[in-house]
């Protein structure tokens, strides 16, 4: 049972516009949310995260958004680039269990200029 | 400066044949990780280590075995790789703040 899932396998949009990604859980006990950036052929790499007990983190282009009640996670890119294009995955980690987190499939961008 | 480095990068081996995967950090993270990742798929935790503790996720196989001489270093040590091992492997380590460092990944090719 997928508890991270990511819907959108891939998404495209125009340079200058903004890239809404999303994510959905079903754990109400995930206490952190992440997300990473993978091109291909390498690992991911951290790019910006959110803890339960706030709603919005920005930093520069990127913008997370929290909202518990729906168990909905989202990533807002504006202005899109041509070198955001990559897969995006969310993760999301459990109470209390390590820093272990369980992510989703991942969404392809693709940023067309 | 890459702060985990993940060796091989690029891995073929022939069905059975034993391979082991290295994972070093320069962070002083008390906490390592290895993931399985296949295409398109969620990158899949097998193990991790807090310091020198073992923690084995339920369905992980036991072909899949790990090593943790020191803080700096983490193996994967896969003892009989079939088909279905081919992915990339990732190794991860976890900061105070929550967010894991990965490498760059080690791509397994079982021919």
């Amino acid at each position: 049972d997928q508890q991270v899932k990511q819907n959108s396998p891939s998404l495209s949009v125009q340079e200058g516009r903004i890239s809404i990604l999303n994510c959905d859980y079903t754990n109400s006990m995930f206490d952190y949310f992440l997300w990473y950036k993978k091109y291909p052929a390498e690992g991911p790499t951290f790019l910006i995260s959110i803890s339960s007990i706030k709603d919005k983190n920005e930093d520069g282009r990127f913008t997370v958004f929290l909202n518990k009640s729906a168990k909905h996670l989202s990533l807002h890119i504006v202005p899109s680039q041509p070198g955001d294009s990559a897969v995006y995955f969310c993760a999301v980690r459990i109470y209390n269990q390590g820093g272990k987190l369980i992510f989703g499939q991942g969404t392809e961008l693709s940023v067309k200029p | 400066d890459a702060m985990v480095i993940q060796n091989p990068r690029y891995q073929v081996t022939q069905f059975g044949k034993p391979v082991t995967l290295s994972c070093s950090q320069t962070l002083n993270h008390n906490v390592m990780y290895w993931y399985q990742q296949k295409s398109s798929q969620a990158p899949k935790l097998l193990f991790h280590y807090y310091d020198k503790d073992f923690n084995n996720e339920a369905d992980t196989p036991d072909n899949f075995q790990s090593r943790r001489p020191n803080t700096s270093f983490c193996f994967l040590d896969i003892r009989s790789p079939g088909l279905g091992d081919a992915a990339m492997y990732l190794c991860a380590t976890h900061a105070a703040t929550g967010e894991l460092f990965f490498g760059e990944g080690s791509r397994l090719t079982v021919l």
